[in-house]
């Protein structure tokens, strides 16, 4: 148990649609990082916050969106779903300069 | 951060050691070598890291060359819930940027 709780567990939705994924971390984690991991490969960084501000982005384009909170939670959102967008999206916490980032189970997306 | 090799596919009998390596060969004076896993449908697993000395804790050892430009994730008795992809990845100490996660090593423990 890591403390990272992700919802829902699965999700299916239809190319075009818009989803919004939703990451609990541990009280104290003022970091926040979400990746996409399509099946068979490693995790891919999408984007990081730190205290509610979005620090860092990987190579996903802006239909990919976040928002961190002051209690600990954040979200991704992703706009006009594309079938490519079907994968593992998990989110990971840490406190800031700590080594060690805590990941949540994930969220299963499946795009039809 | 530093690119790094690990084979596809490793196994392993039950209670013994589990070796995985792991090559890092461009790897810079100040960054680490750290090591996670990810137990199939679950997120990635912290486990160790280390700069340029062993290190051992409760799950594992990692020996880094003294080079640095190699090193080697060691479970000392391997179980069937070691069974998993093992990532290794370079990267500076509190870094703020993102862990880059290769194609990592499938281990197999075997009964």
């Amino acid at each position: 148990e890591t403390g990272v709780t992700q919802s829902p567990t699965h999700l299916i939705k239809t190319r075009g649609q818009q989803v919004t994924l939703r990451c609990s971390s541990q009280s104290g984690h003022n970091t926040v990082s979400w990746y996409q991991q399509a099946l068979g490969q490693g995790p891919q960084f999408i984007f990081q916050y730190y205290r509610e501000e979005e620090n860092g982005r990987g190579n996903f384009p802006p239909r990919f969106s976040g928002l961190q909170f002051p209690n600990y939670s954040s979200e991704l959102n992703v706009n006009a779903l594309e079938l490519d967008d079907s994968a593992l999206y998990l989110c990971a916490s840490r406190t800031d300069g700590a080594y060690e980032q805590y990941f949540g189970p994930g969220t299963r997306l499946t795009v039809t | 951060d530093a690119k790094t090799t690990q084979p596809p596919s490793m196994d392993c009998a039950e209670g013994r050691a589990a070796n995985l390596p792991c090559n890092h060969s461009t790897i810079s004076g100040n960054e680490y070598v750290y090591w996670y896993r990810q137990i199939h449908s679950q997120g990635p697993q912290y486990i160790i890291h280390g700069l340029k000395n062993n290190e051992t804790n409760e799950m594992a050892s990692l020996i880094i060359t003294e080079d640095r430009k190699s090193s080697t994730l060691i479970l000392p008795h391997a179980t069937l819930r070691d069974t998993a992809v093992y990532y290794c990845i370079v990267r500076p100490l509190g870094s703020a940027r993102q862990l880059t996660f290769g194609s990592g090593t499938q281990l197999t423990v075997l009964p």
